[in-house]
């Protein structure tokens, strides 16, 4: 079945870089997405990779994928206070949509 | 162009009320996904929706559930005769075709 993993807490200072690590379970996930939750708010997509690819770079994010472990991480550079949210990883199969499945989510708190 | 739109944002029920959730897509967007948000868990998938028609409904609970997404109009979901264990965040999220999806703040419902 589908599952997805991940830590449920990261504490970083400001400036410090970010790793929020992700397991997934199925090996026909065609996408993997980062999503950003803040307090009260919607899921924000913040950038996603596909399958066939290892790694991905969209200016302070870094997505890497190892395929063969099934394992996905997103580094945030120079971390603000402002990264302070629930981090969820997402993987989704093909089956005609994109229907997604998420992890539980990393906390991620930021301190001056 | 405005985002998905979810209403109400709050919403408080007594046990054995009905809940009606209300989500409308960003504009020319014709498919619709409802999830749930159990407290301290990832989002759950619930249905899949095109315009008069449900696509999938592998995530939604057999009984007291339904989903709707007519011609004109919202997509509605409807809980009826609510139990304490309802209480969560519900979010929708469209999509111009069945792929990159956009969410909406969500719908917090708490059963009394």
């Amino acid at each position: 079945g589908e599952d997805v993993e991940q830590s449920l807490f990261l504490s970083v200072r400001e400036g410090d870089s970010s790793v929020i690590n992700c397991t997934y379970t199925d090996s026909s996930s065609t996408y993997l997405y980062w999503y950003k939750q803040e307090p009260g708010a919607g899921l924000q997509l913040l950038t996603y990779i596909f399958s066939n690819m290892d790694m991905k770079q969209d200016q302070r994010l870094t997505v890497l994928l190892n395929k063969k472990d099934k394992h996905l991480s997103l580094r945030i550079a120079d971390t603000q206070t402002g990264d302070s949210a629930i981090y969820f990883c997402a993987e989704s199969t093909d089956t005609g949509f994109q229907k997604l499945v998420f992890g539980t989510g990393t906390r991620l708190l930021v301190s001056p | 162009n405005a985002g998905v739109m979810q209403n109400p944002r709050h919403l408080v029920r007594r046990r054995g009320q009905e809940a009606r959730l209300r989500c409308s897509p960003m504009k020319g967007h014709s498919h619709v996904y409802w999830y749930r948000q159990l407290p301290e868990e990832g989002l759950k998938f619930m249905v899949y929706l095109q315009k008069e028609n449900i696509i999938d409904e592998s995530g939604m609970p057999k009984e007291r559930f339904s989903a709707e997404f007519p011609k004109e109009g919202p997509s509605i979901l409807r809980i009826q005769q609510v139990v304490r264990g309802d209480s969560a965040a519900y979010f929708c999220a469209s999509s111009p075709r069945s792929d990159e999806q956009f969410f909406g703040p969500g719908t917090r419902l708490t059963v009394l």
